[in-house]
């Protein structure tokens, strides 16, 4: 089955304790993104990957970082939390067309930062 | 930049009643443009899409249409049912290599 997973599902940590969650694809895609959605915000991206090794900042990069080392995978990581980072945040992975492409999303991580 | 509106919720129907949420957007070129839907404690799935000015989308008994016009992407449905309560993200993406950029979402609750 083509899907995207994340994982953990549910996160509660503490400020400063560093985390990483887990983003894989089986789907061969090239493209890779993290988001948060927040209440009233909508999603925003947070970062992106365009292939292996190659990853840019989205709008809201700040206190996170990203590797793309293989294809099919693609980590988020909070180096040191902090309670603003609390969020729901999804992966999505799809691949690029000229036209119109689907993105794929993971279930989500919901992470509490207290 | 790019930049997707849509109208906030949440909206409140009855089971049968007739549903459009609204989109705008503001683009440089020639985007294409997404309707998705979140399911409570889901990601996001694709319901429709449109890649160039006239396109209908549809899928499930929704429907959009691509107006470069009035740059809009109207999501309609005939008859709601309890089941589409969730929340709908309007989309855009101006290349097949860039980002999506999204609406805050509309959330639907439909009642019996």
């Amino acid at each position: 089955e083509a899907q995207v997973t994340q994982n953990p599902r549910y996160l509660i940590t503490v400020t400063g304790k560093k985390l990483t969650v887990t983003c894989s694809q089986n789907m061969n895609h090239e493209y890779m993104s993290w988001y948060r959605q927040d209440p009233g915000l909508g999603l925003r991206q947070i970062y992106y990957s365009m292939n292996v090794e190659v990853t840019d900042k989205g709008d809201v990069p700040e206190g996170y970082k990203v590797s793309r080392k293989e294809k099919r995978n693609f980590p988020l990581i909070l180096e040191s939390p902090s309670p603003n980072q609390t969020s729901l945040y999804f992966c999505a992975s799809s691949q690029p067309t000229l036209s119109g492409n689907e993105q794929f999303f993971g279930p989500g991580t919901r992470l509490t930062v207290l | 930049g790019n930049s997707v509106t849509q109208m906030e919720g949440p909206v409140t129907l009855s089971e049968e009643a007739f549903l459009t949420i609204n989109c705008t957007y503001t683009a440089t070129g020639y985007p294409s443009l997404f309707w998705y839907v979140q399911y409570p404690g889901e990601g996001l799935q694709l319901l429709l899409k449109a890649t160039k000015a006239d396109d209908k989308g549809s899928n499930k008994g929704f429907e959009a249409t691509y107006r470069k016009e009035t740059t809009s992407f109207h999501l309609e449905k005939g008859s709601v049912q309890v089941s589409d309560s969730a929340v709908y993200f309007c989309a855009l993406r101006d290349s097949g290599y860039s980002t999506l950029t999204f609406g805050k979402g509309t959330m639907l609750l439909v009642s019996p």
